[in-house]
């Protein structure tokens, strides 16, 4: 299994400001997540972020938008640039186990943006 | 790409009642298949998984979901629903090949009346 510390847990922001969430895994992985929960709506991933290379962006995701860093194998961040309203959600970070049995998640930061 | 639908985005059922909420999967090559619950201002919770194992799996809360490769589907189900089941159901899939990204299904609102 793998412990996940993300944090802030939870932030208001004024828009245009910018917010970096940070997350903490207790193991080396190779690859971490990161999601955005809207509110009401289902998980939508963001990015992969791979140490040692640039984070691979979904459809409708932009890196100037969700800048994110990947520094070493038990760390990475997720900067949301730029807030506006339409940014408030829950942001969550996630690694998958071995052999992708399950995907562990930290405790998410859930964003207001005004 | 992986991708996986649920039918219904709200299912609604009385006491006592069976309760069904479908998951269907797109991929040829069977991947593993996740159920997670989240309760009103909650974070995720796992349920059950498929992870080329048992067809049949048992998860927490009296439910179980069937892997039925034939209909490309992993329906969770629950005999007799309880007012404490009614919240948010997430199906998601990881593919066995290829990236490790979770993708997640819109979910289904589970509502349950007296």
């Amino acid at each position: 299994s793998a412990v996940i510390s993300q944090k802030p847990s939870r932030d208001i922001c004024q828009r245009g400001t910018s917010l970096t969430i940070q997350c903490q895994v207790d193991s080396q992985v190779t690859m971490m997540f990161w999601y955005r929960q809207q509110p009401g709506q289902s998980l939508t991933l963001i990015a992969t972020a791979n140490q040692g290379s640039e984070a691979t962006y979904e459809s409708g995701f932009v890196i100037d938008k969700f800048p994110i860093s990947r520094p070493n194998l038990t760390f990475s961040t997720l900067t949301v640039s730029n807030m506006s309203p339409e940014d408030s959600s829950i942001y969550l970070c996630s690694v998958v186990g071995d052999r992708r049995s399950e995907a562990f998640f930290g405790q998410g930061t859930r964003l207001t943006v005004v | 790409a992986q991708s996986v639908t649920q039918l219904g985005s709200h299912v609604s059922v009385s006491e006592g009642a069976l309760v069904l909420l479908r998951c269907n999967y797109s991929s040829s090559v069977p991947p593993y298949l996740f159920w997670y619950v989240q309760y009103p201002n909650q974070g995720l919770q796992l349920l059950l998984k498929y992870t080329s194992a048992a067809t049949l799996v048992k998860g927490i809360n009296g439910f179980e979901a069937e892997f039925k490769k034939s209909e490309t589907s992993f329906h969770l189900t629950k005999p007799s629903a309880h007012m404490s089941d009614a919240a948010e159901y997430f199906c998601a899939v990881i593919e066995q090949g290829g990236s490790e990204k979770l993708v997640f299904g819109k979910g289904t609102k589970l509502t349950v009346n007296p």
